[in-house]
Formats: structure tokens, C-alpha cells, sequence
């Protein structure tokens, strides 16, 4: 099974507006943590957001925000007031306890529209 | 305050040869790990050094190997290239806490190409 499971391919946002961009997980280990990665065309990773499987609220940070369902293993990345830069590929990881490998799921391609 | 830096940024080889990329980890960062990320696809880890030690493998063939210096600094080779081989190829930093908090930050990457 995917540990990591991003349905939408591609995503159409009007600019301002808000996006999910949703991500499922599928793990055993009560202790994991989830992330958020943005890649824009020039190929870098950006870390944008981390939610622990311990925490009891959502992460945010700034425009970012992580919908943490634990009960539907579901991490969705909430975008607010999408902006033109936010046009990219956003991959969402996890990691199961301290173990160094990260899963990525298959990406959601966003594109912002004027 | 540097983040991660990978040399080179491209690289065009031929099947057989063999390639050697380079990375130097964020300023403070103990722990490198490596990625392969194939043309629309997410990346997919390769292995992970912490104190010069392989602590992490994933499921790549021996002709996949690593080092990391005394500096953090690592590499990456890859032996009897082959055409499946062209992809990007990313470099993670991150400090080793033991804990699932550790965030890996990302190098721009080393593109591949084989011939």
C-alpha cells in the first residue's frame, strides 16, 4: 500500500481565493510527522509546514494551514489568499518515528490564476 | 546563514559510466539524506548519513553508494549508469534529534542525465 496518497494531479485556484490540497497516509507507527513541500519549476524543495502525530492542534504557518484528521489519516495543506508564486508542485511526506526516510506521495500540480 | 548547496547542477553521462554528486548540508545540520525524484514523480529516498555511518537505506541497488565527510558534507555515487538513472537528484539536510520533528531541508538538486 501508498504510504503517501495525493489524488488531485492538478489544481485551478483563483488568485485570492483559498485551496486544499489533500494528502493521505498510511502508517502503523503511533509516532509519524507530516509535511508540506512546495516545488516550484526550478526543482528546490521548500519546507512550508510539519504537523506531529501528537499534537492536538493544526499547524499554521502564515498562509499555510494543516488539516490533520487522525482518525481519516488525512493531512490536507489549507492555502489562504493564494497568491501568483504559489504556482508549483506541492508534495506532501511522512516520516514514521525517528527513521530517516521521508515518503512523498505523487504530487499535486497548483496553478494560480490572475 | 547557508542552506544546502549540491554540485553540480547538471550532468550529462553515458550508459556504464559512473557519476559522483556533492552536497554540503545546512549550517548546523549533521544528518544528509538522499533522494531520486524521476520526471513527475515524488521523490524517493535513496539512503542516510549521520556521523559517516549509513544509518538509512532504501530500496536502490548496491551501484548506489555514499560517504559523508568529517565536515557533514556528502556524495553520492552511481555506478554503471543506466538509462533509468536520469532523474533529479536531491540532497536533505537535517540535524538528527531522534525525534519525528526532524525536518529535512532540501539542496536545488543535481539533475542527471544518461545517455
Amino acid at each position: 500500500a501508498q504510504k503517501i496518497t495525493q489524488t488531485q494531479p492538478g489544481m485551478f485556484v483563483q488568485e485570492k481565493e483559498a485551496v486544499t490540497l489533500d494528502c493521505t497516509y498510511d502508517t502503523s507507527d503511533p509516532s509519524y510527522g507530516l509535511f508540506w513541500y512546495k516545488q516550484p519549476s526550478s526543482g528546490e524543495m521548500i519546507f512550508l509546514i510539519y504537523q506531529g502525530s501528537y499534537d492536538q492542534q493544526n499547524a499554521t504557518e502564515g498562509r499555510y494551514s494543516l488539516n490533520f484528521q487522525k482518525a481519516r489519516k488525512s493531512a490536507n495543506l489549507v492555502i489562504s489568499a493564494s497568491q501568483l508564486g504559489d504556482s508549483a508542485m506541492y508534495f506532501c511526506a511522512m516520516r514514521e518515528g525517528d527513521r530517516g526516510q521521508f515518503y512523498f506521495g505523487t504530487g499535486t500540480s497548483l496553478t494560480v490564476i490572475p | 546563514d547557508a542552506g544546502v548547496t549540491q554540485s553540480p547542477t547538471h550532468l550529462i553521462k553515458t550508459r556504464g559510466q559512473q557519476v559522483t554528486l556533492r552536497c554540503s548540508p545546512k549550517s548546523g545540520h549533521d544528518t544528509v539524506s538522499w533522494y531520486q525524484q524521476a520526471l513527475g514523480q515524488g521523490p524517493q529516498f535513496i539512503f542516510q548519513y549521520y556521523e559517516e555511518e549509513e544509518r538509512q537505506r532504501g530500496n536502490f541497488p548496491d551501484r548506489f553508494s555514499g560517504h559523508q565527510f568529517p565536515n557533514y558534507s556528502s556524495e553520492l555515487n552511481v555506478n554503471a549508469l543506466l538509462l533509468g538513472d536520469s532523474a533529479l537528484y536531491l540532497c536533505a539536510s537535517s540535524l538528527l534529534t531522534g525525534v519525528e520533528t526532524d525536518t529535512q531541508y532540501f539542496g536545488p538538486g543535481t539533475r542527471l542525465t544518461v545517455l
